[in-house]
């Protein structure tokens, strides 16, 4: 079963941010938080990893509360294309299987 | 540097038939994971390989269905006996042995049973 829990779906303007929050109460010390991204009917995409530091890479910022019980993904100028389905994925960051929980729908409307 | 290649994107079986999906995984990269995805639903695990071993079969439902990934070659999912119930998109992915989980996927086979 998944970790996380996720809002079921969003919408966000064009040009604006997208915050896409995360909630992982029971993530131990040890796991890494993942976003994964799935545009429709394509296999899904890397986007952001983070332990406890908040990260920011081309993509996206990930920010980590402090005690590691949620996350933020944020898309700082969420565009048409970034309409997908986001994974947040509580992952221990040592390869295997990774648990696709139901994910939240980002739709970006012009 | 070609990414993930699947083949074929598209599969159409009649039931009792046989299903054959192949996975090429990104070069350089030794582990693949094949996942399922059914219409209107999540993606699920199914199996981890390594070059000729099995890691991680949890997910692979008993009967009808296997996976290889030979030392050579692609990695293999096969489904015998296919029923309508494996009509879905099945997603391969790949990493090396040093990225954690970070795995990249492929575009999917989308197998319809008819």
């Amino acid at each position: 079963d998944a970790k996380t829990t996720q809002p079921t779906s969003m919408d966000c303007a064009e040009g604006r941010a997208a915050n896409l929050p995360c909630n992982h109460s029971t993530i131990s010390g040890n796991e890494y938080v993942y976003w994964y991204r799935q545009i429709h009917s394509q296999g899904p995409q890397y986007i952001i990893h983070g332990l406890k530091n908040n990260e920011t890479n081309e993509m996206a910022s990930l920010i980590i509360t402090e005690d590691r019980k949620s996350s933020t993904l944020i898309l700082p100028h969420a565009t048409l294309r970034d309409t997908a389905v986001y994974y947040c994925i509580v992952d221990g960051n040592q390869g295997g299987k990774l648990i696709f929980g139901q994910g939240t729908e980002l739709s970006v409307k012009p | 540097n070609a990414g993930v290649m699947q083949n074929p994107r598209h599969l159409v079986r009649r039931r009792g038939q046989e299903a054959r999906l192949r996975c090429s995984p990104m070069k350089g990269h030794s582990h693949v994971y094949w996942y399922r995805q059914l219409p209107e639903e999540g993606l699920k695990f199914m199996v981890y390989l390594q070059k000729e071993n099995i890691i991680d079969e949890s997910g692979m439902p008993k009967e009808r269905f296997s996976a290889e990934f030979p030392k050579e070659g692609p990695s293999i999912l096969r489904i015998q006996q296919v029923v309508r119930g494996d009509s879905a998109a099945y997603f391969c992915a790949s990493s090396p042995s040093f990225e954690g989980s970070i795995q990249y996927f492929g575009a999917g086979t989308r197998l319809s049973v008819l």
